[in-house]
């Protein structure tokens, strides 16, 4: 089973600046890798799948970039309503899993 | 509009069985590959099963031989049936469409509904 290791585990970042998450593969997981944010209550959301395409309706503030082990979601002027947790998942191979998460605080 | 419901979860006793629904709409579950995907203290998110639109279904370690998935294509209806359940199969149980590429990614999820394992 691949393990993906987010970090870090909290990020406090100012409404407008630049936030960077990381997600880490055990092993090549190719481009098969999607981000998607979770809010309090709710269920996870969308936001990017094969490493860089932003699924439809998520803003271009959001971007994601990597391949192999090493991927970035940046989401490059934070917004207060980007508040939440952001969880990376691969799908190269059986059994699809997910990190542990990174909670994003404004 | 694209909208899955999930509906069945409650409390149950060890070793009991539970059976969760998830209603869509605005797609045909037969055509698409559903997935459902819980969350729970214990492991975070954690896939659990999927069918594909042939009608395979697969199933996580965790689960395999307890759990399975049907669908009824009239209703266009999934279904998970949970038999033995255990004390860390608590959590909230997520129904989502699935975008096959290697595997699959999830594209629509649903509200989730709670499942407690408890005496």
């Amino acid at each position: 089973e691949i393990v993906m290791t987010q970090s870090p585990a909290t990020l406090s970042v100012s409404p407008g600046k630049r936030a960077t998450l990381s997600c880490r593969a055990s092993q090549s997981v190719s481009n098969n890798l999607a981000w998607y944010q979770q809010k309090p209550g709710q269920a996870p959301r969308l936001l990017i799948y094969g490493a860089s395409t932003r699924a439809t309706g998520i803003p271009a503030r959001f971007s994601g970039s990597g391949s192999g082990t090493e991927f970035t979601l940046t989401i490059s002027s934070l917004q207060s309503e980007d508040f939440g947790i952001y969880y990376c998942q691969h799908y190269n191979d059986w059994p699809t899993t997910f990190g542990q998460g990174t909670k994003v605080e404004i | 509009e694209v909208q899955l419901v999930e509906t069945g979860g409650g409390l149950i006793q060890p070793g009991g069985s539970l059976r969760l629904s998830c209603a869509a709409s605005g797609f045909n579950v037969s055509s698409n590959y559903m997935t459902w995907v819980r969350q729970t203290p214990g492991k975070g998110l954690e896939w659990v099963s999927v069918i594909y639109s042939g009608g395979s279904s697969y199933h996580a370690d965790s689960v395999k031989g307890r759990f399975a998935m049907s669908r009824d294509n009239s209703k266009n209806t999934l279904y998970l049936h949970m038999n033995s359940l255990r004390a860390e199969d608590t959590g909230v149980y997520y129904c989502a469409r699935g975008v096959l590429t290697a595997l699959f990614y999830m594209d629509v999820w649903g509200k989730g509904t709670t499942v407690t394992v408890s005496s």
